[in-house]
């Protein structure tokens, strides 16, 4: 079975650029999740969806972020514009309605921006 | 704002070696996964404990919760270049599904 898929895997952009991440979750589950990844702040978790339905965006870190889940099988993250402070590697995870809650983390995409 | 506190967050060892590295909280949380990261990979889940007091154990690694639910450890015997990687704790906030990530420890086996 395919596993959680994003893309880009890198991404590296100029300071002021849109930069749109892409997800898609393993098919069947309900909830898909964005956390973005430094080293300072280890991992945070920015926005979460349930049955497409965005649910907390308290993690969202301002305006120039926002985030879609058009349907069950494809969500995006976008940055703009974007700022150098921005870079880190941004991990989408999804999970099915279970009581083991285990979150199935993609390969990451890293985002430099310069 | 609930915190997980872990250490060490560096560790470096010899293969062969045992260690334990730690997982802190000033509250109580429901239940606490652990994960393992590689390097360009997203974290994969290890174990989930839930009572407090519980053990288990994955071949070499165990995983002990604490009893009152504040703090958790991880013990690998006998390390593996294998076991290289960061390993993160992360708190449920229950069935909200959210989770809050310790910094992690990241942990170096050296052959």
């Amino acid at each position: 079975d395919a596993g959680v898929i994003q893309s880009p895997r890198h991404e590296v952009t100029e300071m002021g650029q849109e930069v749109t991440l892409r997800c898609k979750p393993i098919s069947g589950h309900d909830y898909l999740f964005w956390y973005r990844q430094t080293m300072m702040r280890g991992l945070e978790l920015l926005i979460y969806f349930n049955n497409n339905v965005p649910i907390d965006d308290s993690g969202m870190p301002e305006d120039r972020f926002s985030a879609k889940m058009p349907n069950a099988s494809f969500s995006t993250l976008k940055i703009q514009p974007s700022e150098p402070r921005d870079s880190a590697v941004y991990f989408c995870a999804s999970t099915m309605l279970a009581p083991s809650g285990t979150q199935y983390f993609g390969p990451g995409t890293r985002l430099l921006v310069l | 704002t609930q915190l997980l506190e872990q250490s060490p967050q560096f560790l470096s060892i010899q293969e062969g070696e045992n260690l334990t590295v730690y997982c802190n909280s000033s509250s109580v949380f429901s239940s606490l996964q652990w994960y393992r990261q590689e390097p360009g990979e997203g974290p994969v889940l290890l174990v989930t404990v839930v009572t407090g007091g519980e053990v288990k154990k994955l071949k070499r690694l165990t995983f002990q919760f604490g009893d009152a639910r504040k703090d958790s450890s991880l013990h690998i015997t006998a390390a593996q270049p294998g076991d290289t990687g960061l390993y993160l704790c992360a708190r449920s906030g229950g069935s909200n599904y959210k989770l809050t990530f310790g910094k992690g420890t990241l942990l170096t086996v050296n052959p």
